[in-house]
């Protein structure tokens, strides 16, 4: 079975502050995919990044920066210099490898970012 | 623009009435459908998964007669919450894919039965 556990249920920052979220997962695969959404008021998600298990090659978009660590099976996401546009709830999620579509969510972080 | 569209956005509903949610993908064949719930400040479970002229693959804990689901067409995909009860009010999303395709999700939908 695979879970995800994002222990961290709320952040709170104020702008220009960096805020790390956390991200633990669980699967009996050799091979999967991670995942990060980000939830915003109005409901849409948003995709943020695909990672395959065998890449763990850290990868940095703008502000937003990934940290995976096969090791401690922990796929943890940073954003640099926080905004108000960046507050939302943001959720970790793993698939298997050949069924990528198919995903298993986190409890999700609820980020906010005051001025 | 979307290419994942949900409809209604919202509906309010009365307990015992039905509702039918619709999810259609806009510029792309969505061979494979998927049904999210999510309750308030909590993660999106996944309830079924439809493939387009079959039957749908329901999750462990869900019901199929009080959420139909029908995926009759590549480009629309129905849940049907049938006798509708203030236990099933939740924000509903449905996320569809075709071939060569990533994964696109809707913009979801929120129930309310009072």
């Amino acid at each position: 079975a695979q879970k995800v556990t994002q222990a961290q249920t709320e952040i709170s920052v104020v702008e220009k502050e960096d805020v790390t979220l956390d991200c633990v997962y669980e699967t009996r695969d050799t091979t999967y995919y991670l995942f990060w959404y980000k939830q915003p008021p109005s409901g849409e998600l948003v995709f943020l990044i695909r990672r395959n298990s065998f890449d763990e090659q850290n990868e940095i978009s703008g502000r937003y920066s990934w940290n995976f660590q096969k090791s401690t099976s922990s796929f943890n996401f940073t954003i640099t210099a926080s905004q108000v546009v960046d507050s939302a709830v943001y959720f970790c999620a793993l698939s298997e490898f050949n069924n990528d579509y198919k995903l298993s969510f986190g409890a999700g972080t609820t980020v906010t970012v005051r001025a | 623009g979307a290419v994942v569209s949900q409809h209604p956005s919202w509906v309010i509903c009365k307990s015992g009435t039905s509702v039918k949610i619709e999810c259609r993908s806009l510029d792309f064949q969505a061979t494979t459908m998927f049904w999210y719930r999510q309750f308030p400040k909590q993660s999106l479970m996944l309830m079924a998964t439809s493939n387009e002229g079959s039957k749908a693959t329901y999750e462990q804990g869900v019901e199929k007669d009080k959420f139909l689901i029908n995926h009759a067409s590549l480009t629309l995909s129905t849940l049907t919450v049938t006798s509708a009860h203030p236990e099933d009010s939740s924000f509903y999303i449905c996320s569809a894919r075709g071939p060569g395709t990533p994964l696109h999700f809707g913009n979801g939908t929120r129930l309310t039965v009072t």
